[in-house]
């Protein structure tokens, strides 16, 4: 089942903060987040692992609540290069196939000067 | 570091043809996934190799689409016959252990 995100669109001016939001009904082993640029591939932001570990910019900041299934995304004094599509990829505990992610639906962050 | 290659990058065919797509993974990465990303929407995973063996293709149309991996490497995406709704950026990405991925540029799929 597909992850919720929240809110659908942002729009912020240089230098505000923003916080989405990334919901599942299933229990999770991670939650990735990803940024696209119109026209461009998905970059890699961070992963936020069950039991506290994340990998990910030294300048994202995440958190990831495992009761609640629920993450966000931090993003401070932004900048114009913030803007673009925001995607949670949700990962249930692993088995085989370890790294499936099901994607949510976007989170449109626009970021004017 | 190269990335992840695509081709080609754009693709028109008509509907009931056949198209293919190919996917270099960075060097070294085990896991390579296909996925399809439908306008406005987030990327839908199609299948997912582990070296050369597939570990998930439970969201894969199999009855028009196909993939492989050969040799732990490449992989190809067929489409045959294609359909209207199959239109979409198809995007390839690699992985190292199965965390991050890393995303090719996608081919562009038009069906008229």
């Amino acid at each position: 089942q597909q992850p919720v995100q929240s809110p659908q669109a942002v729009i912020l001016r240089e230098g505000e903060d923003a916080v989405i939001n990334c919901s599942s009904s299933k229990a999770l082993y991670s939650v990735h987040w990803y940024r696209q640029k119109h026209g461009e591939a998905p970059v890699f932001l961070m992963i936020l692992l069950k039991g506290g570990e994340q990998k990910g910019h030294e300048k994202i900041s995440a958190s990831f609540n495992e009761k609640k299934q629920q993450s966000s995304l931090y993003l401070t004094a932004s900048q114009l290069s913030y803007s673009g599509t925001y995607f949670c990829g949700t990962e249930i505990p692993r088995g085989t196939s370890y790294g499936k992610l099901t994607f949510g639906q976007g989170t449109i962050l626009t970021v004017h000067p | 570091e190269a990335g992840v290659a695509q081709s080609p990058r754009y693709k028109i065919i008509e509907k009931r043809q056949s198209v293919a797509f190919w996917c270099n993974p960075i060097s070294g990465h085990a896991t390579l996934y296909w996925y399809q990303q439908i306008l406005g929407q987030g990327p839908k995973l199609l299948i997912q190799f582990q070296n050369n063996g597939v570990v998930d293709d439970s969201q894969l149309p199999k009855d028009r689409f196909s993939a492989e991996r050969l040799k732990g490497v490449d992989s190809t995406l067929k489409i045959q016959p294609a359909k209207l709704e199959d239109s979409a950026v198809y995007l390839c990405a690699s992985s190292p252990q199965g965390y991050e991925q890393y995303f090719g540029p996608g081919t562009r799929l038009t069906v008229t």
